[in-house]
């Protein structure tokens, strides 16, 4: 399968703990999104990288939210210091810089208790 | 603004034809898109429509795109019971900044048999 991958798929966390989420676009893919989706809403842009550069930021991506890709390939979401509110689906997606069209991986169910 | 309207739910009985509707604001959009998401799951890229268009069919699927009145259609021919999800319409952001992209709530479509 040379789909986006996502792990975990499902997280259950207490409040004030962190969380680190990993994405794995399609391979020949150069630029990464990240999206938060909550409960009957529909996607909200979070971030993206074109290789290893984060080029845009969301305010919705507070300071307690860091993302990377550090080789260009994989990326990853980590939450520090969760809230309730932080409980969400995060979506990954990729595509090919100059071909607009984004793949989206079958994300990860954040709870926190 | 960026904002991308749908109504949300369409209910609809097994053969008929399905149509949803999405507005949106951004004249400078280059691409619209229409996702499905099933539950629980990532979205599946259904279609898209370049902006200089009026008009894209792809099997069942048809896309007319009304530039003057920024608004977006999918309609759904012969509509199955598997076709049931919830369906997502999506602009590209302002001026084609990285692409990302601009969801509207959704359109919860349910098919009876």
């Amino acid at each position: 399968d040379t789909g986006v991958s996502q792990d975990p798929r499902h997280k259950i966390t207490k409040r004030g703990q962190n969380v680190t989420f990993r994405c794995d676009p399609i391979s020949e893919h150069n630029r990464l999104y990240w999206y938060r989706q909550t409960l009957g809403q529909g996607p909200e842009f979070l971030t993206y990288f074109q290789n290893e550069a984060q080029l845009e930021k969301s305010r919705l991506l507070s300071d307690r939210f860091s993302a990377e890709r550090p080789k260009g390939s994989f990326s990853t979401l980590e939450i520090q210091r969760t809230e309730q509110g932080d409980s969400a689906m995060y979506l990954c997606a990729s595509s090919l810089a100059g071909r607009d069209t984004q793949y989206f991986g079958p994300g990860t169910r954040l709870t926190v208790l | 603004g960026e904002d991308v309207e749908q109504s949300l739910f369409l209910s609809v009985r097994e053969g008929d034809s399905s149509v949803i509707n999405c507005t949106y604001t951004d004249s400078s959009s280059t691409y619209l898109y229409w996702y499905k998401q099933e539950p629980g799951a990532g979205l599946q890229l259904l279609t898209y429509i370049f902006s200089n268009m009026d008009m894209k069919q792809d099997q069942r699927l048809t896309v007319l795109l009304n530039k003057k009145d920024k608004h977006l259609s999918l309609r759904i021919a012969d509509t199955q019971t598997g076709d049931s999800a919830i369906y997502f319409c999506a602009e590209t952001g302002p001026y084609n900044q990285g692409g990302k992209l601009i969801f509207g709530q959704g359109t919860e479509l349910s098919v009876k048999p």
